[in-house]
């Protein structure tokens, strides 16, 4: 089944402690992207990679790092999470950047204390 | 810059039809998406349209393109209580950008 798969679904942290969050794709989509979904606020791109070892800032990238080493994998890391990092984080892909559709992850909802 | 505008809030009866309207400033955009987000589960694509359309229907969804006025709007005819859900607009930008609006969160009463 082709499919975006994120993983923690659910990720409680403290101030300060390191933290990854995985995304695989399946369907060998050269465009993967990862979002933070915030109330009244709509999706916001953090970063996004166009291919293997291209990666890219979106709209809020502070405080984030991505890497894309294998085309199926595109991991979110936070460094330092602080508590303005809590959100609901999607990734996602598509076949050919922008202009084919997106496919979404379940989403990682992050709580950071 | 770059931005996407809905209302937030749609309440309508089981049975009407319900129209979301999306607002967007990027003239450059390419195509213009509708998702939906059921609770508790990632964003799904519903329909698009490419930005030389005016129009596009697909079975109960009817999407409309007024490029003139940057305007977008979906409408969903006969709405179901499973129609429930957060529609988020969406605009391609230059092939590597997508831009989504706040979401509107469709209420179906029966």
């Amino acid at each position: 089944e082709a499919q975006v798969t994120q993983n923690p679904r659910y990720l409680i942290t403290v101030t300060g402690k390191k933290l990854t969050v995985t995304c695989s794709q399946n369907m060998n989509h050269e465009y993967m992207s990862w979002y933070r979904q915030d109330p009244g606020l709509g999706l916001r791109q953090i970063y996004y990679s166009m291919n293997v070892e291209v990666t890219d800032k979106g709209d809020v990238p502070e405080g984030y790092k991505v890497s894309r080493k294998e085309k199926r994998n595109f991991p979110l890391i936070l460094e330092s999470p602080s508590p303005n990092q809590t959100s609901l984080y999607f990734c996602a892909s598509t076949r050919q950047g922008a202009n084919s559709p997106l496919h979404f992850g379940n989403g990682t909802r992050l709580t950071v204390t | 810059g770059e931005d996407v505008e809905q209302s937030l809030f749609l309440s309508v009866r089981e049975g009407d039809s319900s129209v979301i309207n999306c607002t967007y400033t990027d003239s450059s955009s390419t195509y213009l998406y509708w998702y939906k987000q059921e609770p508790g589960a990632g964003l799904q694509l519903l329909t698009y349209i490419f930005s030389n359309m005016d129009m596009k229907q697909d079975q109960r969804l009817t999407v409309l393109l007024n490029k003139k006025d940057k305007h977008l709007s979906l409408r969903i005819a006969d709405t179901q209580t499973g129609d429930s859900a957060i529609y988020f607009c969406a605009e391609s930008i230059n092939g590597d950008k997508v831009i989504f609006g706040p979401g509107t969160s469709l209420s179906v009463i029966p």
